[in-house]
């Protein structure tokens, strides 16, 4: 049974590029939620989503970033125009309906040159 | 003010002894949940431990438990027989909300690093 996966494992942008950041979920998870690590700190949540809904996107900057999770395919998180502050690693994390435990990817770590 | 207190930045420990991580928590809410993840220097995040606020007995998994004081308002994590592949960055972390909300996010703490010697 597979984990929760995340691709790229590593992503490298410049500044003004666009980042793609990909994550299935566990098999029989349809809850998605995104969480955001900056250097030294502890992980952020940033966006809730079940299948074609954004639930929750309180932690989530308002310009630039975007998030989606389709009826079919991976969630997406998508950062336009990065920046140097945007770097960090961004990790996915997925539960079933009514579970407590939020089990998480391996994470993408985004360097924005 | 900061949700999920970890007060230790680094421990040393030696092979096959017990360890104490601290966490201390502040929520006004009646209903929530307590998790302790390790992150190797590979960078997953690996679930260990769960309590629960209305769980009678502190949670055990293995050489992890859970010290849950609730009136002190900390889940201390006990690390038993410590291995060298213990090392590693643990992070408490605070669900809360209802049980049955369909949902919850997760307010991280800092983090402590353990050094597991031989």
């Amino acid at each position: 049974n597979a984990g929760v996966m995340q691709n790229p494992r590593h992503l490298v942008r410049r500044r003004g590029q666009e980042a793609r950041l990909r994550c299935s979920p566990m098999k029989g998870h349809s809850h998605v939620y995104w969480y955001r690590q900056l250097p030294e700190e502890g992980l952020k949540f940033m966006v809730y989503l079940q299948k074609e809904n954004i639930i929750d996107e309180s932690g989530m900057p308002k310009e630039r970033f975007s998030a989606e999770f389709p009826k079919e395919g991976p969630s997406i998180l998508r950062i336009q125009q990065v920046v140097r502050g945007d770097s960090a690693a961004y990790f996915c994390a997925s539960s079933t309906q009514g579970r407590e435990t939020q089990y998480f990817g391996p994470g993408t770590r985004l360097l924005v040159l | 003010a900061q949700k999920i207190t970890q007060t230790q930045p680094g421990m040393f420990v030696q092979e096959k002894e017990a360890v104490t991580l601290d966490c201390t928590y502040d929520t006004s809410d009646p209903s929530y949940g307590l998790f302790w993840y390790k992150q190797p220097s590979s960078g997953e995040m690996i679930f260990l431990i769960y309590q629960g606020s209305y769980d009678q007995q502190n949670a055990t998994e293995g050489r992890y438990s859970l010290n849950f004081q609730k009136a002190r308002k900390s889940a201390n994590l006990v690390i038993s027989a410590s291995q060298l592949g213990d090392s590693a960055m643990y992070f408490c972390a605070m669900r809360e909300g209802r049980r049955n909300s369909g949902y919850s996010t997760l307010t991280f703490g800092k983090g402590t690093m353990l050094l597991v010697s031989p």
